[in-house]
């Protein structure tokens, strides 16, 4: 059983298009992540919720919009898709805690054309 | 805000042979804990070790140990005999009350 699972495994789309990425976790965790990973590899927090609210929202676009039905699901939207986008997105969960540590989906790579 | 240093995008080793990751971090927190993230071409993200900022002792999981030395604030991680399925890259990760920061990793690469 997959602990954290996100869809699509791969996304190509073109530029200004919508497209969403979906994020579900069966750990039974209070808090989602969506991490960027760029070409270069560099992880970069986007946006954390706790039982279904923001709690972390660093410097992203507001074409960026998460959105966490429940505490097992977290998706991301994005809207009119610009080519410096492209890259891999994370999902992850863990337990809100210093010392735990996080879950990763195995990510979604992001082309856009 | 809390910063994490990896200084060495790429590093190789001989099989069976021992290598040493390094890693940093800028932090004015006291409670905190540090983490070795490995991420083989199959991109998937795997914990390798933990250490809780509070304890002196190292962590060490099988071949795996780390050197943390919180008044320098360094975090290196050390690979004993290392194998082919060692390589993949290495993320050095800091984790406060809410966030967990990554350093820009290290590629790490063994030599049959």
């Amino acid at each position: 059983d997959t602990a954290v699972s996100q869809t699509p495994k791969y996304l190509v789309t073109q530029m200004g298009n919508d497209k969403s990425i979906k994020c579900e976790q069966n750990l039974g965790h209070d808090t989602m992540y969506w991490y960027k990973q760029d070409s270069k590899k560099f992880l970069k927090i986007m946006f954390s919720y706790n039982n279904k609210e923001l709690i972390i929202n660093e410097t992203v676009p507001n074409r960026f919009s998460p959105k966490s039905p429940d505490k097992a699901h977290l998706n991301l939207h994005i809207n009119s898709l610009e080519l410096g986008d492209s890259a891999v997105y994370f999902c992850a969960s863990s337990q809100l805690g210093a010392g735990e540590k996080l879950f990763f989906g195995s990510g979604t790579q992001l082309s856009v054309l | 805000a809390q910063t994490v240093t990896q200084s060495q995008p790429e590093m190789s080793v001989q099989e069976a042979e021992t290598v040493t990751l390094s890693c940093t971090y800028d932090t004015s927190e006291s409670d905190y804990y540090l983490f070795w993230y490995k991420q083989p071409p199959s991109r998937q993200m795997i914990l390798v070790i933990r250490q809780e900022a509070y304890k002196q002792q190292n962590a060490t999981e099988n071949r795996f140990s780390v050197n943390f030395q919180k008044a320098a604030k360094s975090f290196s991680l050390k690979i004993s005999d290392s194998q082919l399925g060692d390589a993949a890259m290495y993320f050095c990760a800091y984790r406060g009350y809410q966030k967990v920061t990554f350093g820009t990793g290290t590629k790490l690469q063994v030599i049959p």
